[in-house]
């Protein structure tokens, strides 16, 4: 199985920061990659897939990038309504695994 | 619009069984590859099965393979979990996702339901 090891596992930003999340995998897994943002109570939601792509809707704040084995989740200038739990999940092979969370609090 | 919503969770005893299920609406169902994943009470996302849009391949987490069978009908919209000889570690709240080939990932969630494995 290919492992997903996020991190930070937690973070505290303010509003207007900008904050770096990475995920690193066990192998290489081309571009089946993707970025997931929960709210408590709520189900997840897809903002980044194939890396870099940014899901119609999700404000440009928000960027992807990375390659092969490590990856990196961007949040500029941080808004209120950021703060929440975020989640990398590679598609490359199954299982489908995901990355441990990192909890992205206000400071 | 694009609409999912589980159902079937509940309360079950340890070695018993559960079908969930996933009522799908707002898109064309039997063209698209969908998924189950699990959230533990507190804990992070596990992936636990997905089925391809015609039920032709389905392909499951370590943890469930062999307990727990992902279907679908195409003629009701809808996707199933069967899930037998529950176990404490099966309680979560599990959810539907639709796949977003060709990357398989998940752009649809349904809001999730609650299965707890208690005696």
């Amino acid at each position: 199985d290919i492992q997903m090891t996020q991190s930070p596992a937690s973070l505290s930003a303010s509003v207007g920061d900008r904050v770096t999340i990475t995920c690193r995998a066990s192998q290489s897994i081309s571009i089946y990659f993707s970025w997931y943002q929960q709210k408590p109570g709520k189900a997840p939601k897809l903002l980044i897939y194939a890396v870099s792509s940014l899901r119609s809707g999700v404000p440009s704040r928000f960027s992807g990038s990375g390659s092969g084995t490590d990856f990196t989740l961007t949040i500029s200038n941080l808004q209120p309504e950021d703060f929440a739990t975020y989640y990398c999940q590679q598609t490359y092979n199954t299982p489908y695994t995901f990355g441990q969370g990192t909890k992205l609090e206000i400071k | 619009q694009v609409q999912l919503v589980e159902s079937g969770g509940g309360v079950v005893q340890p070695g018993r069984s559960l079908r969930l299920s996933c009522a799908a609406s707002g898109f064309t169902f039997n063209t698209y590859a969908m998924h189950w994943v699990r959230q533990a009470p507190g804990k992070g996302l596990e992936w636990v099965a997905i089925i391809w849009y015609d039920g032709s391949n389905k392909y499951y987490a370590n943890s469930v393979k062999g307990r727990f069978t992902i279907s679908r009908d195409n003629s009701r919209s809808t996707l199933y979990l069967q899930m037998n000889s529950l176990r404490a570690e099966d309680t979560a709240v599990y959810y539907c996702a639709r796949d977003s080939s060709p990357g398989h990932e998940m752009d649809y969630w349904g809001q999730g339901t609650l299965v707890t494995v208690s005696s």
